[in-house]
């Protein structure tokens, strides 16, 4: 989606390792949000971000951190993934906070 | 309380037909109730939302329905079309929330040609 990358697009890696999933904007929007998708579940909010160095947890924030040290990046990291966290994680955007989310492409994690 | 409940699961319609997809909330602090439309592989991406100052609300092919004492709001598809096959979501946000969206567990819809 323009203005907004996620990266890796997909990923596999083994339980008990660190990953990070970086989310790239252009648009200068100051609210980011990272979501997970799940079949059954919808998408569920994981962290958020109200400006640099400002971010708050989500409904299912157990297992993850983030930070955004830069307007433009908001990154996600598995301190030690699990198989639990087997999903497709999705970043958004978005001017206000308000409302007009704008979501990246997705990056499919597979935790083996 | 901040939990919006979808239904149905999944739909399948003839083309001309006119799915509708339902959503339910509990939380009456809310002001914002979007639909996403989303393509396999793609992100979901904003489809049409309504606030609760209206009952209805229409774009397109696309239409809202809302209705605030029942706390419940619907999206109708009019004369769709196989391009509407697609998972649609419907969610819920509230002002101050800084734009935190709860979502709804989604419809996957196929319009048979």
């Amino acid at each position: 989606d323009a203005g907004i990358t996620q990266s890796p697009r997909h990923k596999v890696t083994e339980t008990g390792t660190p990953v990070t999933l970086r989310c790239h904007q252009t648009e200068n929007h100051r609210y980011m949000y990272w979501y997970r998708q799940d079949p059954g579940h919808g998408l569920r909010l994981i962290h958020y971000s109200y400006g640099v160095k400002d971010t708050d947890k989500g409904e299912v924030s157990d297992g993850y951190s983030v930070s955004r040290s830069k307007t433009e990046d908001f990154l996600l990291t598995l301190e030690s993934a699990t198989s639990s966290q087997t999903s497709v994680y999705f970043c958004a955007i978005s001017p206000t906070g308000v409302a007009g989310y704008t979501f990246g492409s997705g990056t499919r994690l597979t935790v083996v | 309380q901040q939990q919006v409940k979808q239904s149905p699961q999944s739909l399948i319609v003839q083309k001309g037909g006119i799915p509708i997809i339902n959503c339910a909330y509990e939380n009456t602090a809310f002001d914002y109730f979007p639909w996403y439309q989303q393509f396999p592989g793609k992100g979901p991406a904003l489809l049409i939302a309504i606030r609760p100052d209206v009952s209805e609300k229409k774009e397109g092919r696309f239409t809202i329905s809302f209705n605030k004492s029942a706390k419940q709001f619907s999206l109708h598809i009019m004369d769709s079309q196989p391009g509407d096959s697609a998972t649609y979501f419907c969610a819920a946000s509230y002002s101050g929330n800084t734009g935190k969206l709860i979502f709804g567990q989604g419809t996957t819809l196929q319009v048979k040609p």
